[in-house]
């Protein structure tokens, strides 16, 4: 049962436009979300997180939103560098469970020069 | 300071074969937590521990199983493998359990099952 999904596999955006990744959840308990970025042959990176008591969160060129009502969570990335060319996963925490972390399955991101 | 380190990073074993993966995390991180990365299937949960005791464990056959050392150093290990256990095996590691904040992941290791 994958309690977090990410639906779009891959995504491409031209440097220096927006990039809007979404990442949907299923269970209403989750209260800490996280996002990591990834590049081959090395693992996961944390990049930003939210807390389910707030709806943005903003970290430079990164924002995350949170629509706890829809179960949505997005990460924007503005403007889009050729370097932000990544596998990016979201990850949503049960509080029940400690330290499991439950992740999406990723998506693709290429920002083209 | 140095991150979290896993060995082997590449491995090829044949069905049937067990193989154990190895994790240092970070030091002063006393939680370690595994996961399995297959295409299309994101990052499972496989189980996490701390302070030498498992805290938590993922919908995986008991054909995976772990441990930690006093030192914080963890071990997982995969018996009588199969042909879909082939998969990118990550390690975390982290201050706390149960806290909010970030795993701090290693760079894997790669299981190729013939």
């Amino acid at each position: 049962d994958q309690q977090v999904k990410q639906n779009s596999p891959s995504l491409s955006v031209q440097e220096g436009r927006i990039s809007i990744l979404n990442c949907d959840y299923t269970n209403s308990m989750f209260d800490y979300f996280l996002w990591y970025k990834k590049y081959p042959a090395e693992g996961p990176t944390f990049l930003i997180s939210i807390s389910s008591i707030k709806d943005k969160n903003e970290d430079g060129r990164f924002t995350v939103f949170l629509n706890k009502s829809a179960k949505h969570l997005s990460l924007h990335i503005v403007p889009s560098q050729p370097g932000d060319s990544a596998v990016y996963f979201c990850a949503a925490r049960n509080p029940n469970t400690g330290n499991q972390f439950y992740f999406g399955t990723g998506t693709s991101l290429t920002v083209i020069p | 300071k140095a991150g979290v380190t896993q060995t082997p990073r590449y491995l090829i074993k044949t069905r049937g074969q067990q193989v154990t993966l190895s994790c240092s995390p970070i030091s002063g991180h006393r939680s370690v937590s595994w996961y399995q990365q297959t295409p299309g299937q994101g990052l499972q949960f496989l189980f996490e521990y701390f302070s030498e005791t498992q805290r938590n464990k993922g919908n995986f056959p008991g054909r995976f199983s772990g441990r930690q050392f006093s030192n914080s150093r963890s071990e997982m290990n995969v018996s009588t493998l199969e042909l879909g256990d082939s998969a990118l095996y990550l390690c975390a590691s982290s201050m706390l359990t149960g806290g909010t904040g970030e795993l701090f992941f290693g760079e894997g290791s790669r299981l190729t099952v013939l």
